[in-house]
């Protein structure tokens, strides 16, 4: 059972938009700031948004973030079959004293 | 380019040990505080522990503490993870990650798989 709550799967077609919703509460979201991370296929994860909706470098603008009281969303525009795989939203918990995670949400691009 | 290699991964049975070493290179690891966390086959991720700059204080999860012990070396720019009285549940692919403010974690290592069983 993860701390964060977020959809167990999304999916949507080549082209179309996708947003994945990320729930938590004071101790985390509430007070802390969001990052998403997207793990491909046999692959670590990696960092795509952090600071809610700060982008790394090398990260499309089709990647955004958004955080409103106790939750935050990442929204994929102009999805691309490439996009496929698994996205984890991340904050400090203050009551634990530790970073903690969504359940993951796997994207389909059908 | 800044890279984490994990390593030290393997079978060992209930109860045993087994020490991760993640080489950090391509910045000033000193700089940062780092963090382990790792995935069980096929779920999600854990977090289970960091550790400051200068090793002034770490942090572990609930569900490793009193077994798990994170330190750092600095000169050597190598991250480590002691885990003793190992259990089944403690299968995973284990990740070093730098964190960065606010804690996000900006840069993570390939993994290394651990696996204890009889």
């Amino acid at each position: 059972q993860s701390v964060l709550t977020q959809p167990p799967s999304v999916s949507a077609a080549p082209g179309q938009k996708v947003t994945i919703s990320c729930s938590g509460s004071s101790s985390n979201i509430g007070n802390n700031d969001v990052s998403w991370y997207q793990q491909l296929p046999g692959t670590a994860p990696k960092l795509l948004i952090y600071d809610n909706n700060k982008r790394p470098s090398g990260i499309p603008d089709r990647f955004s973030g958004s955080k409103s009281g106790t939750s935050a969303t990442l929204g994929i525009t102009g999805l691309q079959t490439g996009d496929e795989a698994d996205y984890y939203c991340g904050t400090w918990d203050s009551s634990l004293s530790g970073v903690v995670f969504g359940g993951g949400t796997k994207l389909t691009v059908l | 380019q800044v890279q984490l290699v994990e390593s030290g991964g393997g079978l060992v049975k209930p109860g045993g040990s087994l020490r991760l070493s993640c080489a950090a290179s391509g910045f000033t690891f000193s700089d940062y505080y780092m963090s382990w966390i790792r995935q069980t086959p096929g779920k999600g991720l854990e977090w289970i522990s960091y550790i400051t700059t200068s090793s002034r204080y770490t942090n572990y999860a609930d569900s490793v503490k009193g077994r798990f012990t994170i330190s750092r070396d600095d000169a050597r720019t190598s991250l480590y993870l002691q885990m003793n009285s190992l259990r089944a549940e403690d299968t995973a692919v284990y990740y070093c990650a730098r964190v960065h403010s606010m804690m996000f974690l900006g840069v993570w290592g390939q993994g290394t798989m651990v696996t204890v069983s009889s």
